[in-house]
């Protein structure tokens, strides 16, 4: 069974760092690309990045650019989400979701980002 | 950006009855490789989405065959022949054709 749990949400100031990791199992999980996905408070899904196989191509939406940095790490099957200079605008819940088939075939449960101002 | 229209915005439908939501996009969603790549989720209050369609009309498994995606180019539909109880929620539509990916703005499906 495809399992994808976040974790490393929390708390935090505006300008702060924080680190969300989602751990893999179910799936050979190097042989995915991966994506973050969040969703504000009561508002609409939005893609956030997107990381290919041995992670050496990247994408993100202009908004979190320079500012957040997708990884992987194939040993421990696991991907990750560096976000710094964090913003107000970026509370939200982070989902971890896979590619398979197409786009997001496989999600998590997410984690809470709250940006306090 | 490639810009995502759904509508309408808020659907309430009668159980038993059928229901259509339509997506639009800004720019034609045919990727250089000839496939489409569009998506539908689903989104019951509290949980993860979960996806329906990919490629337009590809039904993901265990989705129930009430369920239908058509379309092409730059307008696309989801059909509900008959709803039921467990398909209240939020419906989006996502482009993976275009980088950034794109979502619409979802619907919310209600019963009356």
């Amino acid at each position: 069974e495809v399992q994808l749990v976040e974790s490393g949400g929390g708390l935090v100031q505006s300008g702060g760092s924080l680190r969300l990791s989602c751990s893999a199992s179910g799936f050979a999980f190097s042989n995915y690309w991966m994506n973050w996905v969040r969703q504000a408070p009561g508002k609409g899904l939005e893609w956030v990045a997107h990381i290919k196989l041995d992670g050496n191509d990247k994408n993100y939406v202009d908004s979190v650019k320079g500012r957040f940095t997708i990884s992987r790490d194939d040993a421990k099957n696991s991907l990750f989400l560096q976000m710094n200079s964090l913003r107000p605008e970026d509370t939200a819940v982070y989902y971890c979701a896979r590619d398979g088939d197409g786009e997001l075939d496989y999600w998590g449960q997410g984690t809470l980002i709250i940006v306090s101002s | 950006d490639v810009v995502m229209t759904q509508s309408p915005l808020s659907l309430p439908v009668t159980l038993g009855q059928p229901a259509s939501i339509s997506c639009r996009s800004s720019q034609s969603l045919v990727s250089g490789d000839g496939n489409t790549y569009l998506n539908w989720f689903h989104q019951r209050p509290g949980q993860s989405p979960r996806r329906l369609i990919y490629k337009v009309s590809n039904r993901d498994s265990g989705v129930p065959d009430r369920f239908s995606g058509s379309g092409s180019g730059t307008d696309f539909t989801l059909k509900i022949t008959r709803v039921e109880a467990e398909d209240v929620g939020l419906y989006y539509c996502m482009q993976g054709t275009h980088w950034p990916r794109t979502f619409g703005q979802g619907t919310k499906v209600e019963i009356k």
